[in-house]
């Protein structure tokens, strides 16, 4: 069976810090990958996804960054933290419709 | 510009009556919608589907009814739970041609059953 891992539960950073945040797909193979943001007030934003090794797409502009340097690896990266990038961050896969979420990270930039 | 929209930030049934959850949207060629469920500091999690093609789909206490022409998709819980208290999201899909699936998510409706 398919199933995800994301990571850390929840973290919090100082202004203008990085940020590394993992997703790891097992199960599957060359699985959709995506990026989403809760933000309060604002539902699931879509950051970024990839089809496939090397490839990614980004939907918002921001100071985040994704990379995905193997099949069932998707990070999510910043170089310096803003307090607007604090939010509930979502990693997902899908092979076709329909999504399998991660459990979540739980970003709070002080 | 919101494609999927949820107008109700929030909804209070009793226990046992029925909840219906509301999804506006806008892409016509939106072709697959589902609902998600998510709990506090948890992932959403896949609650029921219905292809363009049809116009209603149940699974046990949920049913998904789809009115295409005006363009507009309900979720009805009944009877509600305690258990179901979460926030709702709606998505939809179109067939990017890209081989993504993206999916296009509501702002989410905050569903509070009370016992």
């Amino acid at each position: 069976s398919q199933t995800i891992h994301q990571w850390p539960a929840t973290l919090v950073q100082p202004v203008g810090s990085p940020l590394s945040l993992e997703c790891t797909v097992e199960g599957t193979s060359n699985p959709n990958l995506y990026w989403y943001r809760q933000a309060a007030g604002r539902g699931l934003q879509l950051l970024f996804y990839s089809v496939g090794i090397g490839q990614i797409s980004s939907e918002v502009p921001q100071n985040l960054s994704a990379s995905r340097p193997q099949d069932r690896q998707f990070i999510l990266s910043s170089k310096k933290l803003l307090l607007s990038d604090s939010g509930f961050y979502l990693c997902a896969w899908s092979a076709s419709v329909g999504y399998t979420f991660g459990s979540g990270t739980r970003l709070t930039v002080v | 510009d919101q494609q999927v929209k949820q107008n109700s930030p929030s909804l209070s049934v009793q226990e046992g009556r029925i909840s219906i959850l509301n999804c506006d949207y806008t892409n016509s060629m939106f072709d697959y919608f589902l609902w998600y469920k998510k709990y506090p500091a948890e992932g959403p999690t896949f609650l029921i589907s219905i292809s363009s093609i049809k116009d209603k789909n149940e699974d046990g206490r949920f049913t998904v009814f789809l009115n295409k022409s005006a363009k507009h998709l309900s979720l009805h819980i009944v009877p509600s739970q305690p258990g179901d208290s979460a926030v709702y999201f709606c998505a939809a899909s179109a067939n990017s041609g890209a081989g993504s699936y993206q999916l296009t998510f509501g702002k989410g409706t905050k569903l509070s059953v009370i016992p």
